[in-house]
């Protein structure tokens, strides 16, 4: 059992735009601004695609956006492409450790 | 461009210990950052290791705590991961990381290790 929770599966057709959420606590996701996303194609590493909470590292596209309220935080996939379909997980910084969620897979209709 | 490349056995018998090693090229680890291990059993999340600072100092997930130690070969510029009394449930993909609060910006190919007799 992860520290953070995602939904298992989110699906949108192309041009759409999909929201995953990543519930911690306040003593994770709620207490710092370090919440990070990773996208993940079979087979291959995961690749950073938002780092405290909403920046995007360079040559993410910007329909990768970031967001977090209380404790849970959000990326949302808009505009979506058929590469986009991939594992996507969360992480956070936790007292002196880092916590993930158990990921969430993204079918693109 | 910096890259990350891990190394080690395939394949590690249960209450052995599990050795990796990830070579850092494009940049000095002793330089900044942090630099960690990250785990993926098979069809799984992500699980993290732990992490070192580039003067380091290391920071260990509590439930491998007891069992793991991560070290900075300088001379060589790279990490390493030792993972001790290994059973089948230590079966996973290891990567290591650059980190920077919290977050790994860069990662490597990663490598399989078995726990299999």
């Amino acid at each position: 059992q992860s520290d953070l929770t995602q939904p298992p599966s989110a699906a949108g057709s192309p041009g759409q735009s999909v929201t995953i959420p990543c519930t911690g606590t306040s003593s994770d996701v709620g207490g710092y601004n370090y919440v990070s996303w990773y996208q993940q194609h079979p087979g291959k590493a995961p690749k950073l695609m938002i780092y405290e909470v909403s920046k995007r590292p360079s040559g993410v596209p910007d329909r990768f956006s970031g967001s977090k309220s209380g404790n849970t935080a959000s990326l949302t996939v808009s505009g979506l492409q058929a590469e986009d379909e991939a594992d996507y997980y969360c992480g956070s910084q936790a007292d002196s450790k880092v916590v993930f969620g158990g990921g969430t897979k993204v079918t693109v209709l | 461009q910096m890259q990350l490349q891990e190394s080690g056995p395939g394949l590690v018998k249960p209450s052995e210990t599990l050795s990796l090693t990830c070579a850092v090229s494009g940049y000095s680890i002793t330089s900044d950052y942090y630099w960690g291990w990250i785990r993926q059993p098979p069809g799984k999340g992500l699980e993290w290791i732990g992490s070192i600072s580039h003067s380091g100092r290391t920071y260990y997930n509590p439930s491998l705590k007891s069992r793991v130690t991560i070290s900075i070969d300088t001379y060589n510029n790279q990490l390493s991961l030792r993972l001790n009394s290994v059973t089948a449930a230590d079966t996973a993909v290891y990567y290591c990381a650059r980190d920077v609060r919290s977050a790994q910006h860069y990662w490597g190919q990663g490598t399989l290790v078995t726990v299999s007799s």
